[in-house]
């Protein structure tokens, strides 16, 4: 049974530092692994989307990686700013259409 | 164009009562998915439909809650006699194919609290 874990729960870091946001997962026969952003009270947002061929994808100050072997992704945000506070879900997909989510990394940005 | 809609966008229900939540996914979309996120977790599958069929209801917590979608289109989950531990946010998602292997695209959700 796939789960999936995301370190650390929280994270505050002040403005323009670099930051890297972790997802852990068991099954490593996974299809896609996807990184969306959720405001509060929002729905969910697609930042990243990686297919189980590829290692990493990247759109703007956000570059996603995968490592299928050793079971894990990492989230890169370059530049940090306070638009990027939010929480940070990633979702597995392994052997089913079913999304795995991990729990999020709630991230705060200070000026 | 559109993405995915879902109404109510907030719901409070008294315990005991029955609701209704709407989704409308992108126009052709073939699969049809409903998460359930409590306060603080990520969201949680609950359903999947491909067209009208409905493949796999293995993550609905009880017979109180029934999902539908009749058309193949707009889909409808109901939730009976609601109960406390009901209150989260209801999400729904949609792909193009019927493979279930495509990217999902998620709306806005529906917050329902129940009282």
């Amino acid at each position: 049974k796939q789960e999936v874990t995301q370190i650390p729960a929280a994270l505050s870091v002040p403005e323009g530092e670099n930051l890297v946001l972790n997802c852990s997962f068991t099954d490593s026969a996974i299809y896609n692994l996807q990184w969306f952003r959720q405001d509060p009270g929002k729905g969910l947002t697609s930042l990243l989307l990686i297919q189980s061929s590829q290692r990493e994808q990247t759109s703007g100050r956000l570059n996603a990686s995968l490592d299928k072997s050793s079971g894990r992704s990492t989230l890169y945000i370059a530049a940090s700013q306070p638009g990027d506070s939010a929480t940070y879900l990633c979702a597995a997909i392994s052997g089913t259409y079913k999304y795995i989510f991990g729990t999020g990394t709630r991230l705060k940005v200070l000026a | 164009g559109a993405g995915v809609s879902q109404s109510p966008r907030y719901k409070v229900a008294k315990r005991g009562q029955d609701v209704a939540l709407r989704c409308d996914p992108i126009s052709g979309h073939v699969s049809l998915f409903w998460y359930q996120q409590a306060l603080g977790q990520g969201p949680e599958f609950l359903t999947y439909f491909q067209n009208e069929a409905q493949l796999d209801k293995s993550g609905l917590p009880s017979d109180r809650f029934f999902a539908e979608r009749p058309e193949g289109s707009v889909s409808t989950l109901k939730i009976q006699r609601t109960q406390q531990e009901d209150s989260a946010v209801y999400l729904c998602a949609s792909s193009l194919g019927g493979s279930g292997r495509l990217e999902q695209y998620f709306g806005p959700g529906t917050r329902l609290t129940v009282t």
